[in-house]
């Protein structure tokens, strides 16, 4: 079984530009997260779509980020305009379902992003 | 404001000794709970999940949950250099939709 693909795995940029990451899930799983993770912290849950709806948003800095879920698979994380203090590690995650039960998450290898 | 507290280490044990990493949380509704081990420069990996109060074992892991304490700690029998790594609590709760909220993990040293 393929695991949770997320691609760019590496991006430099200068403040004030933009980035987008995107993010495959782990096929048949109907919630998927965008996580943000600095360095020495644990994960922190930026959005969280099930199938193609938002579920929780409430720690996106919806003034420069937004996301997406297009069909209910593939995902799309974008900053803009990027600030320093978004340096950090982005990663995607997904589950089998939303609920007490099979809500175990898993991870894909993050995209690791640098603002000068 | 929900909260997982994790003591942030590193917790250093010799190799073949057991480690003991604890978690606490604050919401007192919360259903379920997961560790998750993360070695450096890596992604979070699922190593042990917890619904009920008690033990859960899993290999040389064993999850421990106490509800009324609001507290799970994973135990690592025989560790290795291998289990050297950042362990992280998740605890999953209901507050207008399911959450999980992540703890800020716990780095562990296994010593050869």
């Amino acid at each position: 079984e393929a695991g949770v693909a997320q691609s760019p795995r590496y991006k430099i940029i200068e403040k004030r530009q933009s980035v987008a990451f995107w993010c495959n899930p782990i096929s048949g799983h109907a919630t998927l997260y965008w996580y943000q993770q600095i360095l020495g912290q644990g994960p922190k849950l930026l959005i969280q779509f099930q199938n193609n709806g938002v579920v929780d948003d409430s720690q996106l800095p919806k003034d420069r980020f937004s996301a997406e879920r297009l069909k209910g698979v593939d995902s799309t994380l974008k900053i803009q305009p990027a600030k320093l203090e978004d340096s950090a590690v982005y990663l995607c995650a997904s589950s089998l379902i939303q609920g007490t039960r099979g809500n175990e998450q898993f991870f894909g290898p993050g995209t690791r992003l640098t603002v000068l | 404001q929900k909260e997982v507290e994790q003591n942030s280490g590193p917790l250093s044990v010799p190799e073949g000794a057991i480690a003991s990493l604890n978690c606490t949380y604050s919401d007192r509704g919360s259903q379920s709970f997961f560790w998750y081990r993360q070695y450096s420069g890596k992604s979070p990996e699922l190593i042990m999940f917890i619904y009920s109060n008690g033990d859960k074992e899993d290999g040389r892991f064993t999850a421990q949950l106490n509800k009324a304490s609001q507290y799970v700690s994973l135990l690592i029998r025989d560790s290795q250099p291998s289990d050297s790594a950042t362990y992280l609590c998740a605890v999953l709760g209901y507050t207008g939709g399911f959450k999980t909220i992540f703890g800020a993990g716990t780095r562990l040293f296994v010593k050869a």
